[in-house]
């Protein structure tokens, strides 16, 4: 079973605080989408990343491939209350069933 | 661009009864696929069409169908349902070939059954 474990499960930190999320399988996935999903709506696309050991900068969100392509992290410089909401990682192993799959996701919550 | 649009919003039904619910993908997204995503569970995958054509599905009951149609929409079935079944659909649309990785969601249809 293809699996993307996330840690932690819950985070809650205050504003301007630093933070990492990290996504680990066993598997290794030809790319990893990261996601945040706000209540009651759908998750956003926030980055992909492709090559083993990239990194890529949203403002203040920092995510990194890992060199074997099977895990990523996702770092917040300064949390602002508006990054509250659940982060989710995703994507196709390059073996077994090709199923699109999700991580297990990090609800963070950012307080004022 | 118009977003990914699901209909309806919200639904309360009856264990027993049997659900439809919609999809328009984003124009020009060919591949849509279906999610269903509980407290418990998370999000996890139902199936996913592209030209007309299930091309994967996920560990699902068979009460659990969908189709595409020839506009790229989508809609998916769940018949004979059950009080587990009380989760939020979401359907996601995706271009071919590389960005086929990247889903752009709906905002899906919150579906209650007592």
């Amino acid at each position: 079973t293809q699996l993307l474990e996330q840690s932690p499960q819950f985070l809650s930190i205050q504003e301007g605080e630093n933070l990492t999320v990290y996504c680990n399988s066993s598997s290794v996935f030809s790319s990893l989408q990261w996601y945040r999903q706000e209540p009651g709506e759908g998750p956003v696309l926030l980055v992909t990343v492709v090559t083993g050991g990239e990194v890529k900068k949203l403002k203040r969100l920092t995510f990194q491939f890992g060199d074997a392509r099977k895990d990523s992290s996702l770092h917040i410089t300064a949390a602002q209350t508006g990054d509250t909401g659940l982060y989710l990682c995703a994507g196709r192993a390059t073996s077994g069933t090709y199923k699109y799959i999700f991580g297990t996701g990090t609800r963070l919550k950012v307080l004022a | 661009k118009a977003g990914v649009t699901q209909t309806p919003r919200y639904l309360i039904k009856t264990r027993g009864q049997q659900v439809t619910l919609s999809c328009s993908p984003i124009s020009g997204h060919r591949s849509v696929s279906w999610y269903q995503q509980t407290p418990g569970q998370g999000l996890q995958f139902l199936f996913e069409y592209f030209s007309e054509t299930q091309r994967n599905k996920g560990n699902f009951p068979g009460r659990f169908s969908g189709r595409q149609f020839s506009n790229s929409r989508s809609e998916m079935n769940v018949s004979t349902l059950e009080l587990g079944d009380s989760a939020l659909y979401l359907c996601a649309s995706s271009l071919t070939g590389f960005r086929a990785y990247e889903q752009y969601f709906g905002p899906g249809t919150r579906l209650t059954v007592t």
